[in-house]
């Protein structure tokens, strides 16, 4: 089975700075880690998604996320955020189903 | 890209009355469609996994006779709430895997549909 924890109810930050999101994995398996955002009253939308291969992947609006083995982490990444990025995050893992983590909000403060 | 779309977007009932959620894969087949309930800034509960031409598959806890659940083709599912009382409005998201997907292939999320049982 897989699950997926995101340690942080809520990350703040300025408009310009850095953003990581936490994620972390259980697996028994290869992991098949996703992450999505949430807008208010919106469905998901996708950002990235990790199968194999490169442990650094890119994804949608300047996202990227890292894949980390040895600590079991696949956290979500950007260089300089911006105010519209204010959103909520999931992680997720992929057996068939999908397991979310329980959401982080973002917000960026102008 | 693969586009999802659900109807309606926003419904209002009155306690008793059953409401009918439509959840459409609008460019792709999808073999498997998902239904979530989301409460307020909380994460999706996953309610049922619906495969074309099959009955659904429940997830522990969530009433099959309540949440009915047809996936007739493999471009539509619908998400049935029967005799809707309060504690049913919720946000309620549907998601489509591609029919060429295989494991870890994404879903495509649809807008999601806002009930509300008065």
């Amino acid at each position: 089975a897989q699950s997926v924890a995101q340690p942080e109810d809520q990350v703040n930050v300025a408009e310009g700075n850095p953003l990581t999101v936490k994620c972390t994995y259980s697996v028994s398996g290869n992991p098949y880690l996703f992450w999505y955002v949430q807008y208010p009253n919106r469905g998901l939308q996708f950002l990235l998604k990790y199968i194999t291969g490169d442990n650094l992947v890119k994804g949608s609006y300047g996202f990227e996320a890292e894949f980390n083995k040895s600590q079991t982490s696949f956290h979500l990444k950007k260089p300089s955020a911006l105010v519209s990025d204010s959103a909520l995050y999931f992680c997720a893992s992929n057996d068939y189903k999908l397991s979310f983590g329980a959401g982080t909000t973002v917000t960026v403060r102008a | 890209g693969a586009v999802v779309s659900q109807h309606p977007s926003r419904v209002i009932c009155k306690s008793g009355t059953s409401v009918k959620i439509e959840c459409r894969s609008l460019d792709f087949q999808a073999t498997t469609m998902f239904w979530y309930r989301q409460f307020p800034k909380k994460s999706l509960m996953l309610m049922a996994t619906s495969n074309e031409g099959s009955k659904a598959t429940y997830e522990q806890g969530v009433e099959k006779d309540k949440f009915l659940i047809n996936h007739a083709s493999l471009t539509l599912s619908t998400l049935t709430v029967t005799s809707a009382h309060p504690e049913d409005s919720s946000f309620y998201i549907c998601s489509a895997r591609d029919l060429s997907g295989s494991l870890y292939n994404e879903q495509f999320f649809g807008p999601g549909t806002r009930l509300t049982v008065l």
